[in-house]
C-alpha cells in the first residue's frame, strides 16, 4: 500500500522560502513521477509540477521561477521549494504519485503565508 | 492558461444519474486524450475516478464513467448514492509549455 506524507512548516513569512517535504512509503520514489498540487482554502486545485525518478522536472508556467522540486532517494522523499511567497500561496499543499494523473495522495498540509 | 470550466453545481435524487461537463479548448480537453476526474470529500484529499477519458482505477465503482466530445469532457454518475455527494475535479493536459490544468470544480448534491 503506497502512502505518501507531507511535513514543512505550517507558516511561513511573506517574501521568504516555503520548504515541503513528501516522505513516501511502500513504493520506490526510484521509479514513476512524483507531484506537488496545492488548493487555496476554498478554491479549486492547481497543479505546481513534477519529478520524474531521473531527476527531470516539469512546473507549471505560472509558478516555474519560484519552484523547485527535487529527490532525496536515500530518505524515499521528494521536497517541494516555493521562494517568495505572498499571501496568494496561502493554501493545503499535497503530494501525489504520478505525472499525468494522481492515484495516490498525502492527507494535505496547510502552510499561510502571513507575518 | 485558464481554469477549465464546469457548472458550479449538479444535484440528483438517488439512484438517478447525474452528469459533469468539463469544457476546454482544442489546446487542452479537445487536443489530447488525457482527461482524469477526481472526488474530493470536505477535509480530504482527493480521489482519482477516472483517468485517460473513460478509464476506471480498481476499486472504483462501474457507477462512474467518463467521456469526451470536442472540447467537452464528462463524468457520468449512475445510479446516485448518498455517499457520492463530493466536489468533483477534471483535469486535463494541456501540451508540453503548460502541462496540466484543473477545471473550477463541481459540487454533486444528493438530494
Amino acid at each position: 500500500q503506497v502512502q505518501l506524507q507531507e511535513s514543512g512548516p505550517g507558516l511561513v513569512k511573506p517574501s521568504e522560502t516555503l520548504s515541503l517535504t513528501c516522505t513516501v512509503s511502500g513504493d520506490s520514489i526510484s521509479s514513476y513521477y512524483w507531484s506537488w498540487i496545492r488548493q487555496p482554502p476554498g478554491k479549486g486545485l492547481e497543479w505546481i509540477g513534477y519529478i520524474y525518478y531521473s531527476g527531470s522536472t516539469n512546473y507549471n508556467p505560472s509558478l516555474k521561477s519560484r519552484v523547485t522540486i527535487s529527490l532525496d532517494t536515500s530518505r524515499n522523499q521528494f521536497s517541494l521549494k516555493l521562494n517568495s511567497v505572498a499571501a496568494a500561496d496561502t493554501a493545503v499543499y499535497y503530494c501525489a504519485k504520478g505525472g499525468g494523473w494522481w492515484n495516490y495522495w498525502g492527507q494535505g498540509t496547510l502552510v499561510t503565508v502571513s507575518s | 492558461q485558464s481554469a477549465l470550466t464546469q457548472p458550479r453545481s449538479v444535484s440528483g435524487s438517488p439512484g438517478q444519474s447525474v452528469t459533469i461537463s468539463c469544457t476546454g479548448t482544442s489546446s487542452d480537453v479537445g487536443g489530447y486524450n488525457y482527461v482524469s476526474w477526481y472526488q474530493q470529500h470536505p477535509g480530504k484529499a482527493p480521489k482519482l475516478m477516472i483517468y485517460d477519458v473513460s478509464n476506471r482505477p480498481s476499486g472504483v465503482p462501474d457507477r462512474f464513467s467518463g467521456s469526451k466530445s470536442g472540447n467537452t469532457a464528462s463524468l457520468t454518475i449512475s445510479g446516485l448514492q448518498a455517499e457520492d455527494e463530493a466536489d468533483y475535479y477534471c483535469c486535463s493536459y494541456a501540451g508540453s509549455y503548460t502541462s496540466y490544468v484543473f477545471g473550477t470544480g463541481t459540487k454533486v448534491t444528493v438530494l
